[in-house]
């Protein structure tokens, strides 16, 4: 079954405590993207890869580091949580080339205390 | 700036009956995608339907119909047929280059 997958689905963690979300499609898409989901804001996307080796900052890069070493993963690292990053997050992906339809992960809920 | 907006925090809609769910973007770019993605209580994000800048006819999948113009910058999603599993939330997004955009949502509640 086509799908991105991510891990985990729910995370309850302490101010500062390194944390990693994983992501993984079976898709062979290029591209893939994080976003955050916070209440009258809709998603907002942190960052993408269009390919492996290659990522750029989206809206609110800010607290947030990714690395796209293989295709097909896509990992979010928080490396000293806060507060303000208590978020559902969401991974895309999709083909490369033209603007076309992404494939969502179900979401991680985070909560920083 | 990109900017995507949906001025409806809620709407209301008796089941058979038709919605508009409004929304309007801005972007200089000649070239971009506009979408609307349903998220149900659930919270999974469903892929409900596309349509290029370069389209020229309206897209529709199924009951869902994007009301595209482009010289308003607005791409209105038409449910019709409203039925009780639409309840949920619904997002418009624009893609361009590399990076998407979304709304604020819109609730819709559909009443029986």
């Amino acid at each position: 079954e086509a799908q991105v997958t991510q891990n985990p689905r729910y995370l309850i963690t302490v101010t500062g405590k390194k944390l990693t979300v994983t992501c993984s499609q079976n898709m062979n898409h290029e591209y893939m993207s994080w976003y955050r989901q916070d209440p009258g804001l809709g998603l907002r996307q942190i960052y993408y890869s269009m390919n492996v080796e290659v990522t750029d900052k989206g809206d609110v890069p800010e607290g947030y580091k990714v690395s796209r070493k293989e295709k097909r993963n896509f990992p979010l690292i928080l490396e000293s949580p806060s507060p303000n990053q208590t978020s559902l997050y969401f991974c895309a992906s999709k083909l490369a080339g033209g603007v076309n339809e992404q494939f969502f992960g179900p979401g991680t809920r985070l909560t920083v205390l | 700036a990109q900017k995507i907006t949906q001025t409806q925090p809620g709407m209301f809609v008796q089941e058979k009956e038709a919605v508009t769910l409004d929304c309007t973007y801005d972007t200089s770019d000649p070239s971009y995608g506009l979408f609307w993605y349903k998220q149900p209580s659930s919270g999974e994000m469903i892929f409900l339907i596309y349509q290029g800048s370069y389209d020229q006819q309206n897209a529709t999948e199924g009951r869902y119909s994007l009301n595209f113009q482009k010289a308003r910058k607005s791409a209105n999603l038409v449910i019709s047929a409203s039925q009780l599993g639409d309840s949920a939330m619904y997002f418009c997004a624009m893609g361009t280059g590399n990076q998407f955009y979304f709304g604020t949502g819109t609730s819709l509640t559909v009443i029986p």
